[in-house]
């Protein structure tokens, strides 16, 4: 069956630096790809998403590249901010149903 | 705008109580969906519903119950409540293309923090 697979966290960094959270996933057909993000006390926002190989999601300076040959949709930042400091969440559409990864929690320090 | 709610945010009951978690959403979306979140597993997936008295069971629907009266709403009821159902549920939609999912991002409402004692 369909699964995503993140990185554990916490990530923790320091302001500037470059992020990095892994996702990997397994799935049958070609599912669409998505980044959410959760601020506390908060649901989950789209962050970004990617419906096809090679395509490249972003969105508030984050980005993530859809890479059938790898099956994986890693998501990057240049330079973190106190404000990225959050949960992570990778999920892929199937053909009826979402499948959420995890979580990563992010922790940036100024 | 368009929006999700969900009511109350905040809910402690005792094992055995009947509880229903309320979800409305303003977008038109045929598409509703009950999770809840857990540390270490991520969302997992209650029941969903494609459309108005549509509805279908998640991975983790035991003890759990849905209707679907209307597009706007999704209740989500625990019909004898236990301390493993102490969560954070959340209600999300998306909107329907054509026969199926397409393409569709979810959209996620605040959550609401439930705890059996």
């Amino acid at each position: 069956g369909n699964s995503v697979t993140q990185m554990e966290g916490p990530v923790t960094l320091s302001e500037e630096a470059f992020l990095t959270i892994n996702c990997t996933y397994t799935a049958t057909g070609y599912p669409s790809l998505f980044w959410y993000v959760q601020y506390p006390g908060e649901g989950l926002q789209l962050l970004l998403k990617a419906t096809k190989a090679d395509d490249k999601g972003s969105n508030k300076g984050f980005e993530a590249t859809y890479r059938k040959e790898t099956t994986s949709f890693h998501l990057e930042k240049g330079s973190v901010q106190v404000s990225d400091s959050a949960v992570y969440f990778c999920a892929l559409k199937g053909t009826y149903k979402y499948i959420f990864g995890t979580g990563t929690r992010l922790k940036v320090l100024a | 705008d368009a929006e999700i709610t969900q009511s109350p945010r905040h809910k402690i009951t005792e094992t055995g109580r009947q509880v229903t978690l309320a979800c409305h959403q303003t977008w038109n979306h045929n598409n509703m969906f009950w999770y809840r979140q857990d540390l270490g597993h991520g969302l997992r997936l209650i029941h969903y519903s494609y459309g108005v008295q549509d509805t279908n069971k998640g991975e983790v629907s035991d003890g759990y119950s849905v209707s679907r009266s209307n597009t706007e709403d999704l209740p989500l009821t625990l019909e004898s409540a236990a301390s493993s159902q102490t969560s954070v549920y959340f209600c999300a939609s998306s909107e329907q293309h054509g026969g199926g999912l397409v393409r569709y991002e979810q959209f996620f409402g605040p959550g609401t923090r439930l705890t059996v004692l």
